[in-house]
């Protein structure tokens, strides 16, 4: 059962547009959400997260809005650059106890086109 | 300060052979956590161990096993490989992620690539 999805593997955007990658969740009790971006032959690194507590949190271009009631999160990047493509993952923080562990989505690759 | 160190980037095995894989965390973190990547699946969590305990474990075969040494470095085993277990195999431990994060951000090496024959 896959807790995070998102449901469009890839995407592609003009440059100086906006991106927009969307994740969905399906358990509540989650207490934190982020978005990681992976080039290729790197690991993960982190880029911006949300608390369940709040809507919206904002860093530079990224921006990530949380709707609750809908269980779904997006990913916002204005404007998209050429060096922004990558994969992309969200995650929920299911960590209980100052444990860390994570449930991913598949991942969004995204391509900027110049 | 050095990041998170996997070792060996890449390798190649055939099935029913076995695969020991290295992390060295970032120096004074006592938690290391790994995970498997595969096309179309994501990131899975395998297991987390902290101060040499494995503290959390992943929905993984018993195939799948890990431990961590008291200078913090973990190793994670694969026994009798099978073609599944071709996957990029990361490991990480918390980092700060910031004034404007409270989460438990985990700061990832860069993997190992392994590949079943």
């Amino acid at each position: 059962d896959q807790q995070v999805k998102q449901n469009s593997p890839s995407l592609s955007v003009q440059e100086g547009r906006i991106s927009i990658l969307n994740c969905d969740y399906t358990n509540s009790m989650f207490d934190y959400f982020l978005w990681y971006k992976k080039y290729p032959a790197e690991g993960p690194t982190f880029l911006i997260s949300i608390s369940s507590i709040k809507d919206k949190n904002e860093d530079g271009r990224f921006t990530v809005f949380l709707n609750k009631s809908a269980k779904h999160l997006s990913l916002h990047i204005v404007p998209s650059q050429p060096g922004d493509s990558a994969v992309y993952f969200c995650a929920s923080d299911s960590s209980t106890s100052g444990t860390y562990k994570y449930i991913f989505g598949t991942g969004t690759r995204l391509k900027v086109l110049a | 300060k050095a990041g998170v160190t996997q070792t060996p980037r890449y390798l190649i095995k055939t099935r029913g052979q076995q695969v020991t894989l290295s992390c060295s965390p970032i120096s004074g973190h006592r938690s290391v956590s790994w995970y498997q990547q595969t096309p179309g699946q994501g990131l899975q969590f395998l297991f987390e161990y902290f101060s040499e305990t494995q503290r959390n474990k992943g929905n993984f075969p018993g195939r799948f096993s890990g431990r961590q040494f008291s200078n913090s470095r973990s190793e994670m085993n694969v026994s009798t490989l099978e073609l599944g277990d071709s996957a990029l195999y990361l490991c990480a431990t918390p980092s700060d992620g910031g004034p404007n994060s409270g989460a438990n951000v985990l700061t990832f090496g860069a993997g190992s690539r392994l590949t079943v024959l």
